[in-house]
């Protein structure tokens, strides 16, 4: 079964700093994968997603992520955190089978130091 | 021009009542959902429609009835509401069953349902 694992509940990082949130998954074919940002109080955003294309995404907002397969991993990064970057991120794949179900990993808080 | 758009924002009821959440989309997608996400964050998929049809049930209580009166409208009726049934219930639309992995799905704002 697919899925997606997403290393660290909390990252802070301070204002100008990268960011770097960590996402593993777990799939027999190659995936489809994605990055949802939720801010406070507010619905799911796609930052960006990974289609077979190019291996790197690039996304709204400054973020992009690198497709790796020999490491699983589909990690998102920003060169330089904002205080409005400061929000829960979540990892998800898109199973093979055709039901149009997303399967999320835990979700990551960014929090931003000023 | 909300995309997907749920009501209410919040609801709060007591134990044993019967609730409905409704959500509608305006942007011709023929597939919509149903997600629970629960206080710690964890988003789980409960129900998928494609143009009315039932596609994924995903072990949800049958206390909870999703109804789809056409492809633009997936309402969600709970029965018997309980304490545990607290969480941010949120819709999401996607052009097709196929299509959501390559132009992704578009989330309402979420429904805060607290059971007291």
């Amino acid at each position: 079964a697919q899925s997606v694992t997403q290393l660290g509940s909390h990252v802070s990082v301070s204002e100008g700093a990268l960011v770097l949130l960590r996402c593993n998954y777990s799939s027999s074919v190659p995936p489809y994968l994605f990055w949802y940002v939720q801010y406070p109080n507010q619905g799911l955003q796609l930052l960006l997603k990974y289609t077979s294309a190019a291996t790197l995404v690039k996304g709204i907002n400054g973020f992009e992520a690198e497709f790796k397969k020999s490491e699983t991993s589909f990690h998102l990064t920003k060169p330089s955190a904002h205080m409005s970057d400061a929000a829960e991120y979540f990892c998800a794949v898109y199973p093979s089978s055709n039901t149009g179900k997303l399967i999320f990993g835990q979700g990551t808080t960014l929090q931003v130091k000023p | 021009d909300t995309a997907v758009s749920q009501t209410p924002k919040y609801l709060v009821t007591q134990m044993g009542n019967d609730k409905s959440i409704k959500c509608e989309q305006n942007l011709g997608h023929d597939t919509m959902y149903w997600y629970k996400q629960d206080s710690k964050k964890f988003l789980k998929i409960m129900f998928s429609y494609n143009n009315k049809e039932l596609i994924i049930n995903e072990t949800v209580p049958n206390r909870f009835s999703p109804k789809s009166p056409d492809k633009a409208h997936l309402n969600l009726h709970i029965n018997s509401l309980e304490l545990g049934d607290s969480a941010v219930y949120f819709c999401a639309s996607s052009q097709d069953l196929g299509s959501g992995a390559n132009y992704g799905y578009t989330f309402g704002s979420g429904t805060r349902l607290t059971v007291v």
